[in-house]
């Protein structure tokens, strides 16, 4: 059974950038979540997506926007990019009502 | 808004020994709890949940007990070894579903 996996482990950006972080599913999952884990922080909900709609959303702003596709992959997308983004960005996939299990996370740095 | 609180960032316990992880929440919609692990490098990975019609969930040498009226949880590992090292995350949410929120975490080390 293949994990959730995402890429890039790591990225540096310049602030007004925008940027697109990916993962992968775990096998069997229909619903994928991303996190905003800040230094010494717990992860922050962002969103949701379950079968490619929206389904929850945390208290970030529109400038951060996701899609999930039809294999249940899915995107981030953080469009100009500021300073206080810098953080690991952790995506999570599960099964509708289920624990959920994490990829490793991208390091995103914004200089 | 800290609706989960892990009140200590860090725990040493000696190999053996029963660690004792706390964490505590305000939301009193929250009806679903679960305890994640992080190594370093790794992303967390799911420990043991419990939902609020219980008070007490076990698996292995992990326990979770849950106090409604305190709005408080812990986790219990006995006995604690080595690989337990960990930083340990509280999390919860209404319903199973979809947001979930998390604690600051509590780094456990556990000395051989």
């Amino acid at each position: 059974e293949t994990g959730v996996t995402q890429s890039p482990t790591h990225l540096i950006k310049t602030r007004g950038q925008q940027v697109t972080l990916r993962c992968s599913s775990q096998s069997g999952h229909n619903t994928v979540s991303w996190y905003q884990q800040a230094l010494g922080q717990g992860p922050q909900f962002i969103f949701q997506y379950y079968r490619e709609e929206e389904n929850g959303r945390g208290n970030f702003p529109p400038r951060f926007s996701g899609l999930q596709f039809p294999n249940y992959s899915s995107e981030l997308n953080v469009n100009a990019l500021e300073l206080d983004d810098s953080a690991l960005y952790l995506c999570a996939s599960s099964r509708l009502g289920q624990p959920q299990h994490f990829g490793d996370g991208t390091r995103l740095s914004i200089l | 808004d800290q609706q989960v609180k892990q009140n200590s960032p860090s725990l040493s316990v000696q190999e053996g020994r029963i660690s004792i992880l706390n964490c505590d929440y305000t939301n009193s919609m929250f009806d679903y709890f679960l305890w994640y692990k992080k190594y370093p490098a790794e992303g967390p990975t799911f420990l043991i949940s419990i939902s609020s019609i219980k008070d007490k969930n076990e698996d292995g040498r992990f326990t979770v007990f849950l106090n409604k009226s305190a709005k408080h949880l812990s986790l219990h590992i006995v006995p604690s070894q080595p690989g337990d090292s960990a930083v340990y995350f509280c999390a919860a949410s209404v319903d199973t579903g979809n947001q979930f929120y998390f604690g600051t975490g509590t780094s456990l080390t556990v000395i051989p």
